[in-house]
């Protein structure tokens, strides 16, 4: 079994590039959200998915970011133009659907240095 | 809208010695709270949750929470740490089983020999 993966751990990129991440969530997870957590700070959501379906999208995504998850699998999340404040852990997050409770399960998350 | 607070940001202790990290929350809704664990370079691992029922909620490694709604609170404790629980510990609120986390910024438990 595997959990949710996440790609690539660290990103190191200059600012004005854009960057793009990867998040395969754990198998018929209907479910995929994305969080970013910077230094010092608990993660803060940005986006989430039941499906392919974009359901929610906080007012910390900027226009300069975008998130997909086209076949309803994987996800990528773009970030144009890169800031140096946009310098983060990205997490992904998964969870299945039914029922009261859902747990969301955590990868590993992206690492973005943006100098 | 809910907001989580976690005031401590930092906790040293010795090994074997009890723990209390703390937590508060505000919510104008019921809420579901959920306490994390994250090591370095690694994600966040769900140690404990409270959903309904029983307000003394036990989760892995030994540890525990209470959740107290007058007090608004979701205090995690051991009763003897190790070594290896030295990580940042997360508390978090959503307003529904299913909906998006809101995490506090953290506390980092430091645990010495």
């Amino acid at each position: 079994d595997t959990g949710v993966s996440q790609d690539p751990r660290h990103k190191i990129t200059k600012r004005g590039q854009n960057v793009t991440f990867r998040c395969d969530p754990i198998s018929e997870h209907n479910r995929l959200y994305w969080y970013r957590q910077t230094l010092g700070q608990g993660p803060e959501f940005l986006t989430y998915f039941q499906n392919e379906a974009q359901l929610e999208k906080s007012r910390l995504l900027s226009d300069r970011f975008s998130a997909e998850r086209p076949k309803g699998s994987f996800s990528t999340l773009e970030i144009q133009r890169t800031e140096q404040g946009d310098s983060a852990m990205y997490l992904c997050a998964s969870s299945p659907t039914g029922g009261s409770y859902n747990e969301q399960f955590f990868g590993p998350g992206t690492r973005l240095t943006v100098l | 809208a809910q907001s989580v607070t976690q005031l401590d940001s930092q906790v040293p202790v010795f090994e074997e010695a009890p723990v209390e990290l703390r937590c508060n929350y505000s919510s104008s809704v019921s809420v579901y709270l959920f306490w994390y664990v994250q090591y370095p370079n690694q994600g966040l691992q769900l140690l404990l949750k409270y959903l309904s029922g029983s307000t003394l909620v036990k989760g892995i490694n030994g540890f525990e929470a209470e959740f107290n709604k007058s007090q608004t609170s979701f205090h995690l404790r051991k009763p003897s740490v190790h070594i290896s629980d030295t990580a940042e510990y997360f508390c978090a609120v959503s307003g529904s089983g299913y909906s998006t986390l809101t995490f506090g910024k953290g506390t980092m438990l430091l645990v010495s020999p």
